[in-house]
């Protein structure tokens, strides 16, 4: 079955406090992986899409990298105003436009 | 600015009142979709339109229908919400050959 599990569900960081998202997933013929960010009551926000193993992505502070199972939010020297959940979706072949996505994780930077 | 745009950003409705929510979109692109998002879940699809190509998710209840009559609007109706119909509904849009999906602000719908 196609999947995609985030880790961890929460994280709570010091501002400055550098660290990783986790995203894994199971399917099979990946067409593309995508990370949003979304703030509370509001909706997702488009940040990178990753295409094949070895790929990267940056902006700003956050940089998204891509294996064959698994991609990585990493969040370098974070702020306050990054606070907020991200989520991981992943389109495979055979889904057309259809995106799996991920729980997600709330991400919470303190000053 | 090219955009996705949803109305209202929050809805109240009763009980059984058929509610419509609304999303339009500047950026021309063939694919909508609507989402229904809990707290603390990820959004759950709906059903989505490729052009008029209507596409209904296997266990999207029959209370939710939707419309597009033009390629820049379209339209969630929900015909008799129930309380556990309480959600952010999101609207979103993909262009042909493109991956990403642009997302609309949300409608939050509350049910008395």
């Amino acid at each position: 079955e196609d999947q995609v599990t985030q880790s961890p569900e929460a994280l709570r960081l010091q501002e400055g406090e550098s660290s990783s998202l986790n995203c894994s997933y199971t399917v099979s013929g990946l067409r593309g992986l995508f990370w949003y960010r979304q703030d509370p009551g509001k909706g997702p926000e488009f940040l990178f899409t990753l295409y094949s193993a070895g790929e990267e992505k940056e902006k700003e502070r956050l940089k998204a990298t891509l294996t064959k199972k698994e991609s990585f939010l990493h969040i370098t020297a974070p702020k306050p105003e990054d606070s907020a959940t991200y989520l991981c979706a992943v389109r495979y072949h055979n889904a057309g436009n259809m995106l799996t996505f991920g729980g997600g994780t709330r991400l919470m930077v303190k000053p | 600015d090219a955009m996705v745009i949803q109305n209202p950003r929050y809805q109240v409705t009763q009980f059984g009142k058929p509610v419509t929510l609304s999303c339009s979109q500047t950026l021309n692109h063939n694919v909508m979709y609507w989402y229904q998002q809990k707290s603390s879940q990820a959004p759950k699809l709906l059903f989505h339109y490729y052009d008029k190509d209507f596409n209904n998710e296997a266990d999207t209840p029959d209370n939710f229908q939707s419309r597009r009559p033009n390629t820049s609007f379209c339209f969630l109706d929900i015909r008799s919400p129930g309380l556990g119909d309480a959600a952010m509904y999101l609207c979103a849009t993909a262009g042909v050959g493109y991956n990403e999906q642009f997302f609309g602000p949300g409608t939050r719908l509350t049910v008395l």
